[in-house]
């Protein structure tokens, strides 16, 4: 079975602060899928990011960058100079290469206060 | 493009009731997943539907739920006999291919009184 964990529930931070936001997961499967989510107070979940488990090149877009690191099984979602709009709930989700659902982690609060 | 879209927005039926939820996802997509969200249980997965291939229904939690995807288009989710611990929102999500990137719509809200 595969599990994703993200141990922060909630993290409130002051704008132009730096977060990282961290997801640690559990599969036995080689081939897997990495993913991040946002939900902010309108509920809708927004898609961010997609990894597989083959490239473990960090990526880069904007304000957030990702840190991939299968020797830890983590996959940290660091957003810089934080904004009063990334306030939301953050979801590390995995798909594993033989099923193609995802499993959510527990979700990440995050509150950026001006 | 339009996005997924879910109907109805919110839904409150009395505990024995049936329900049936609607999912439209992005034209195109191939593969279409129903997910409910609860504050006890988090995100999780219910049932995934890919192609003309049977659906994986894994997720669904008992019996009393079931649900078809006519067309390789939409889909309709259906709890029988409601129970007060079915109250969630139930998301819908598309994907273009199996493995790609989920797109999510704005779920129905589903309280059981």
């Amino acid at each position: 079975a595969q599990k994703v964990t993200q141990a922060q529930t909630e993290i409130s931070v002051v704008e132009k602060e730096d977060v990282t936001l961290d997801c640690v997961y559990e599969t036995r499967d080689t081939t897997y899928y990495l993913f991040w989510y946002k939900q902010p107070p309108s509920g809708e979940l927004v898609f961010l990011i997609r990894r597989n488990s083959f490239d473990e090149q960090n990526e880069i877009s904007g304000r957030y960058s990702w840190n991939f690191q299968k020797s830890t099984s983590s996959f940290n979602f660091t957003i810089t100079a934080s904004q009063v709009v990334d306030s939301a709930v953050y979801f590390c989700a995995l798909v594993r290469g033989a099923g193609n659902m995802l499993t959510f982690g527990g979700g990440t609060r995050l509150m950026v206060k001006p | 493009g339009a996005g997924v879209s879910q109907s109805p927005s919110n839904k409150v039926t009395e505990k024995g009731k049936d329900v049936e939820l609607r999912c439209d996802p992005i034209s195109g997509h191939t593969a279409l997943y129903w997910y409910r969200q609860s504050l006890g249980q988090g995100l999780e997965f219910l049932i995934y539907f890919q192609g003309n291939s049977a659906p994986d229904k894994s997720g669904l939690p008992s019996d009393r739920f079931s649900a078809e995807r006519t067309g390789g288009s939409v889909s309709t989710l259906t709890i029988q006999r409601t129970q007060q611990e079915d109250s969630a929102v139930y998301l819908c999500a598309s994907s273009l291919h199996p493995f790609g990137e989920q797109y999510f719509g704005p779920g129905t809200r589903l309280t059981v009184t």
